[in-house]
């Protein structure tokens, strides 16, 4: 079963404005990573952020992370048409070598 | 430099037959995993192998197994087919444990459909 859940599930939002999605994971991990997915296709990785972080930026993206909650933020800003997928987060804990996946979020961005 | 390659994109089978799905990682990475991922149950992780080893295994049942060749291909076998197995299975590719510093590179999928 899956560790993390996702919120919210799914997000439709105009283009140009900012989307935010949650991601909250069960036990200690070692990082956590965010992942898109275009429509029944690969996953991509977006960002990569260790538990001794707190935030981390790559271009429009910014992810944040909160150990002591257990919990994870991507903000995409500035969407665009392109940004429409499907993101997950992921957690690897510590000694494993396997992604746990939350259920993710299916974002949607209208012209 | 290539990606991560996984054949075939697409497969039909019966039920009770076997199948065989392929995996080539890119150049110089080590470990290959694989990830089951279906509308009912998400992404879920099958088995992950660094030169040669099973180092991880998901709660799967034994019809699903794998294997990695010294040149870090992978393929994964599916035996006695479900309708259940229907999925899109994922292979992904990393040069050092725990996904390193740069994360997982994932295939485009190999689309199962058991009728």
């Amino acid at each position: 079963s899956q560790q993390g859940e996702e919120d919210p599930q799914a997000l439709s939002i105009q283009e140009g404005e900012n989307a935010t999605m949650n991601c909250s994971y069960k036990t200690s991990i070692n990082n956590l990573q965010w992942y898109r997915q275009n429509s029944g296709r690969g996953l991509v990785h977006l960002i990569l952020i260790r538990s001794n972080e707190r935030e981390k930026h790559s271009g429009r993206l910014r992810v944040t992370l909160d150990t002591s909650k257990k919990s994870s933020s991507l903000l995409i800003t500035a969407s665009r048409a392109a940004d429409t997928a499907s993101y997950f987060c992921a957690t690897i804990q510590w000694g494993a070598q396997k992604l746990v996946f939350g259920q993710g979020t299916r974002l949607t961005i209208n012209p | 430099k290539a990606g991560v390659t996984q054949t075939p994109r697409y497969l039909i089978k019966t039920r009770g037959q076997q199948v065989t799905l392929s995996c080539s990682p890119i150049s110089g990475h080590r470990s290959v995993s694989w990830y089951q991922q279906t509308p009912g149950q998400g992404l879920q992780f099958l088995f992950e192998y660094f030169s040669e080893t099973q180092r991880n295994k998901g709660n799967f049942p034994g019809r699903f197994s794998g294997r990695q060749f010294s040149n870090s291909r992978s393929e994964m076998n599916v035996s006695t087919l479900e309708l259940g197995d229907s999925a899109l299975y994922l292979c992904a590719s990393s040069s050092t444990v725990a996904g390193g510093g740069y994360g997982y590179t994932f295939g485009s999928g190999t689309r199962l459909t058991v009728v």
